[in-house]
């Protein structure tokens, strides 16, 4: 089955600095990739994705990069505020009907 | 809007209680899924449903078990609850990926479950 591994597990910045989170996936059938942001005391919610045929696409701050070649896929958020702050999962999807989800990255935006 | 309503956001329970664990979503979904969180392990799946009556165990079915007797209702049953099972649960649902539908998933706000 799929296997996705994600980093950093912990993320500290200072506000307005850009960050980055790295996920990699092992099933090259894999064809959807959503990312999701989880504030404190609330369930996941999808902020981005992209599908295989994408290799980049931008929401105000926040892009996600795929490279399906090297089986990986980022998240980078741009000048970051206290906001940001939250646990944000990414995922990779194929044919089947399960998301597989990474651990999960806490970003710590200090203001 | 939509929403995947998760009966209660927090709930304490005896070891060796029978537990339900309730999900509705509001968008016509075909798949629902139920998720256990803990502190670094992120999101395993417990268990997932694609169709009334449809469903397929996770990666961590042991000591659960499911119930969707209606396409907007998804259970999640603790047989005899133990305190390895004291975790916060999520309930999502999602369309069957197709070129037309999207392929998110909705997530509940989550059941933060204490078995003493």
């Amino acid at each position: 089955g799929e296997n996705v591994e994600q980093h950093p597990s912990t993320l500290s910045v200072q506000e307005g600095d850009s960050a980055v989170i790295k996920c990699t996936y092992s099933d090259s059938a894999s064809n959807y990739f959503p990312w999701y942001k989880q504030e404190l005391g609330k369930g996941p919610q999808l902020i981005i994705d992209i599908r295989s045929n994408v290799g980049e696409k931008k929401d105000q701050r926040i892009a996600v990069t795929l490279n399906k070649t090297a089986k990986h896929f980022s998240l980078h958020i741009t000048e970051t505020q206290p906001e940001d702050s939250a646990v944000y999962f990414c995922a990779a999807k194929g044919g089947s009907y399960i998301p597989t989800f990474g651990r999960g990255t806490s970003l710590i935006v200090h203001p | 809007d939509v929403k995947v309503t998760q009966s209660s956001r927090y709930l304490v329970k005896r070891t060796g209680e029978k537990v339900f664990l309730e999900c509705v979503q509001d968008m016509d979904h075909e798949n629902m899924f139920w998720y256990r969180q803990d502190p670094g392990l992120g999101l395993r799946l417990i268990y997932f449903s694609y169709d009334v009556k449809m469903k397929e165990k996770g990666d961590i079915p042991e000591g659960y078990s499911v119930s969707r007797e209606k396409k907007e209702r998804f259970s999640l049953i603790l047989e005899s609850a133990s305190t390895n099972q004291t975790s916060m649960y999520l309930c999502a649902s999602s369309f069957k990926q197709s070129l037309t539908t999207s392929a998110e998933a909705f997530f509940g706000q989550g059941t933060r479950l204490t078995v003493v």
